[in-house]
């Protein structure tokens, strides 16, 4: 079975600095996606950014980039210049079939 | 751009009752996933329709039921409801064509409260 291992519990980052939030996956299957969503405290899972297995270059979205790592098996996911409205937990998941599998989450706190 | 609507947006209900949720999701998309936040988890997957058909089951306890009916909005029904229930249920739409892996769209959740 896939899985998604989040290891941080929580993190904490000043205001403007990078910060990056570990993902690592367990899967056997050559051809998958790995995401990650952002929920904020009002609750809605908010899409961040996306990776496919076969992607040559890692994906970046705006201060959002992935540190894909095929033969760790890691997909981190780095927010630059971090902003005191990136406070939240972080998900990472993976495809597992047509759905997604998340793992526990992560909560960043971002302090000013 | 349209996004996935759930309605209600908070519901309380009390022990035994029942309770449906209501999920609309982006027009065109024809893969509906139900999901289950309970308080400080990641969501657990419960059911998915493909093209109103039933296409995965997760882990949905034999008292919650759910369909995809003919407009693609999909219902979520509780019944026996139980303090336990108590949870973020989370709504995503997806097509299929096109990119594979891409178009997750979540709702705003459903926020039960069992009392």
């Amino acid at each position: 079975a896939q899985k998604i291992t989040q290891t941080q519990p929580g993190m904490f980052v000043q205001e403007k600095e990078a910060v990056t939030l570990d993902c690592t996956y367990d899967t056997s299957d050559p051809s998958y996606g790995l995401f990650w969503y952002k929920q904020p405290s009002s609750g809605e899972m908010i899409f961040l950014i996306y990776q496919g297995s076969y992607d040559q270059q890692n994906a970046t979205e705006g201060r959002y980039s992935l540190n894909f790592q095929k033969a760790r098996k890691s997909a981190n996911l780095v927010i630059s210049a971090s902003q005191l409205g990136d406070s939240a937990m972080y998900f990472c998941a993976m495809r597992q079939g047509n759905k997604l599998v998340f793992g526990a989450g992560t909560i960043l706190r971002v302090k000013s | 751009a349209a996004g996935v609507i759930q309605s209600p947006r908070h519901l309380i209900k009390e022990k035994r009752e029942t309770a449906t949720l209501k999920c609309y999701p982006i027009p065109r998309h024809d893969t509906v996933y139900w999901y289950q936040q309970g308080p400080g988890q990641d969501p657990q997957f419960l059911i998915s329709f493909y093209e109103k058909m039933q296409s995965d089951k997760g882990s949905i306890p034999d008292r919650f039921s759910a369909q995809q009916f003919s407009d693609y909005h999909s219902e979520l029904n509780m019944s026996s409801l139980e303090l336990g229930d108590s949870a973020l249920y989370f709504c995503a739409s997806r097509s299929t064509g096109g990119r594979a892996d891409y178009g997750y769209t979540f709702g705003s959740g459903t926020r039960l409260t069992v009392v």
